[in-house]
């Protein structure tokens, strides 16, 4: 069976800092693959989607980054960290074929 | 993309059969209807999804319309652990990805 993992649970960072955020699915090949976020009481905001390595799109322009050097490894990145980009980040895949969404357990990111 | 509107609060008593209704009035024909749930701190749970005609899994029934403008997601049995916010997403596709737009959802709260 397929299964989706995000690390880490928590993470508290300074304004400033870099970010990286990691992704891995399991049991299935060439995913459609994406990252969410979900700031404090309000609903998800689609960030990156990607159907195959190296083929990232953004949805809304913000400080963050998105990268899938693997098939099924997905990264989210920033160089420095706003205080608005602390909110709880989501990673999902999809098969490439009309499928749901699976969501991973997420990050809850804090900006200090 | 079609919009959705869900109320934004239920109440229902534990072993009550819970109805969330959701109306997405200007669906194309081909859109189809997704129905997440999210409990506290946790990535959404996929639920269920539909076209046109009435589907039933091991969690949750659907209900669409004939004219395709509103549907019913029914719990049949709620347990407290079927508190969570409901999500009622009508889904569209942006080169071969899923792009699920989540609204507020509707937040149901199972009372022993």
């Amino acid at each position: 069976s397929q299964t989706i993992h995000q690390w880490p649970a928590t993470l508290v960072q300074p304004v400033g800092s870099p970010l990286s955020l990691e992704c891995t699915v399991e049991g299935t090949s060439n995913p459609n693959l994406y990252w969410y976020r979900q700031a404090a009481g309000r609903g998800l905001q689609l960030l990156f989607y990607s159907v195959g390595i190296g083929q990232i799109s953004s949805e809304v322009p913000q400080n963050l980054s998105a990268s899938r050097p693997q098939d099924r490894q997905f990264i989210l990145s920033s160089k420095k960290l706003l205080l608005s980009d602390s909110g709880f980040y989501l990673c999902a895949w999809s098969n490439q074929v009309n499928s749901p969404l699976h969501f991973g357990n997420g990050t809850r990111l804090t900006v200090t | 993309d079609a919009k959705t509107t869900q109320p934004t609060s239920m109440d229902c008593a534990e072993g009550r059969a819970a109805n969330l209704p959701c109306n997405h009035s200007t669906i194309s024909g081909n859109e189809y209807v997704y129905w997440y749930r999210q409990i506290h701190s946790q990535g959404p749970q996929y639920i269920i999804h539909g076209l046109k005609n009435n589907e039933t899994n091991e969690m949750a029934s659907l209900i669409i319309t004939e004219d395709r403008k509103s549907s019913t997601l029914i719990l049949p049995h709620a347990t407290l652990r079927d508190t969570a916010v409901y999500y009622c997403i009508v889904r569209a596709y942006i080169q071969g990805a899923q792009k699920l737009v989540f609204g507020q959802g509707t937040r149901l709260t199972i009372n022993p």
